[in-house]
């Protein structure tokens, strides 16, 4: 198993520009989650799906917008990027939203800088 | 107010010293608490959860949640460099995950 997978690793964008960032993972599991970390701090939820077709907001969904067409594939569009979405931005899934119990895997994630 | 606070740091030890990591959190309601641990430009992996109240151990490592005062740590025993990393605390509630702002440790040779 690949587990989580999130392309690309770095990407530098000119403010207002778009991107798509990848994410796949290959454990069937049905909640999938975007998070962004920026320097120094913790994560914090972009958006989540709980399974296909399914998306949810986050804490700060604003300037992104996701999709779920797919078990497997989870992306997160960026319009009109700002350098306020500099960041690490990382994919997760779990199998289910049973509590901690059921662990999140984290994808390596995209270092995106916007300038 | 935060819904979890992590004593921000940086830490640094020396081998084989016991380490402390501290977070305190808001809501009574709380009842899972974990712990990830980072490498340096890596994801954060789960390292351990726990339910309620009490201690967890697993090897080098311990858990503890104490709700009375809504302050959870963890205790590394027996530092070694490759425990070097950044430690997020979390806390799971209502489907969510929130995160410390994380602990960044340095266990030197």
């Amino acid at each position: 198993n690949a587990g989580v997978t999130q392309t690309p690793k770095f990407r530098i964008l000119k403010i207002g520009q778009s991107m798509t960032l990848q994410c796949t993972q290959d454990m069937n599991h049905n909640y999938m989650y975007w998070y962004r970390q920026d320097p120094g701090m913790g994560l914090k939820l972009i958006y989540y799906s709980v399974g296909a077709g399914i998306t949810d907001k986050g804490e700060v969904p604003n300037g992104y917008n996701v999709s779920r067409s797919t078990t497997e594939d989870f992306p997160l569009r960026l319009e009109l990027a700002a350098p306020s979405q500099t960041s690490v931005y990382f994919c997760a899934s779990s199998y289910s939203l049973a509590g901690a119990t059921d662990t999140q895997y984290f994808g390596p994630g995209t270092r995106l800088t916007v300038l | 107010q935060k819904e979890v606070e992590q004593d921000p740091g940086p830490l640094s030890v020396p081998e084989g010293a016991i380490v402390s990591l501290n977070c305190t959190y808001s809501n009574s309601a709380f009842q899972y608490f974990m712990w990830y641990r980072q490498y340096s430009r890596k994801g954060p992996e789960l390292l351990m959860y726990t339910y309620s109240s009490g201690n967890k151990e697993d090897g080098r490592f311990t858990a503890q949640v104490d709700k009375s005062s809504k302050y959870i740590s963890l205790f590394i025993r027996d530092s070694q460099p490759s425990d070097s990393a950044t430690y997020l605390c979390a806390i799971f509630f209502a489907g969510k995950s929130t995160f410390g702002d994380g602990t960044t440790l340095t266990v030197k040779p």
